[in-house]
């Protein structure tokens, strides 16, 4: 079955911890996106990655890395996790950046 | 700028259509979305438009696109109250070629049976 996945899918932590959200997708795309989801802001872009080893900020980029080493996995790295990064995040990836965006179930990250 | 922006809610009687609307200020948007968000669940693309387009129908889906006016409209026909969830607009750029997509802040869709 064609998917994203994302573990954890729930995540409580303390401030300062580092953490890491895994994304991996099994339909061979090339773009990869992560995005976090915050009550009356819709979703907003963290970073993406065009193919491997090619990645880039969105919109809200501060306090988060990523890496894209292999074509199916895009991890989302929290160095120094803060109560701000509080948020439900996505993966979502597509063939090519335009085409349609296939998301993950979500992983909700609270940081204490 | 970039904005997208919806009302954030909506509820209607089981059979009846629903409306949500949404508001876009790119002009060079290339493709608009609409993605259905259940509860506990990721994003699920419902339909898309091209921006050339005005109009597109997908079995009870109905999607309308006035680009004069910068608007994107979903109708739901015969609602029920499994359609019941938050519904996003979003629009993408052609021409960034970032594939970012912008996302209103979502409507909820409430079916009372």
């Amino acid at each position: 079955e064609a998917q994203v996945t994302q573990n954890p899918r729930y995540l409580i932590t303390v401030t300062g911890k580092k953490l890491t959200v895994t994304c991996s997708q099994n339909m061979n795309h090339e773009y990869m996106s992560w995005y976090r989801q915050d009550p009356g802001l819709g979703l907003r872009q963290i970073y993406y990655s065009m193919n491997v080893e090619v990645t880039d900020k969105g919109d809200v980029p501060e306090g988060y890395k990523v890496s894209r080493k292999e074509k199916r996995n895009f991890p989302l790295i929290l160095e120094s996790p803060s109560p701000n990064q509080t948020s439900l995040y996505f993966c979502a990836s597509s063939l090519y950046p335009l085409y349609e965006q296939y998301f993950g179930p979500g992983t909700r990250l609270t940081v204490t | 700028g970039e904005d997208v922006e919806q009302s954030l809610f909506l509820s209607v009687r089981e059979g009846d259509s629903s409306v949500i609307n949404c508001t876009y200020t790119d002009s060079s948007s290339t493709y608009l979305y609409w993605y259905k968000q259940e509860p506990g669940a990721g994003l699920q693309l419902l339909t898309y438009i091209f921006s050339n387009m005005d109009m597109k129908q997908d079995q009870r889906l109905t999607v309308l696109l006035n680009k004069k006016d910068k608007h994107l409209s979903l109708r739901i026909a015969d609602t029920q109250t499994g359609d019941s969830a938050i519904y996003f607009c979003a629009e993408s750029h052609g021409s960034s070629n970032t594939g970012k997509l912008i996302f209103g802040q979502g409507t909820t869709l409430q079916v009372k049976p």
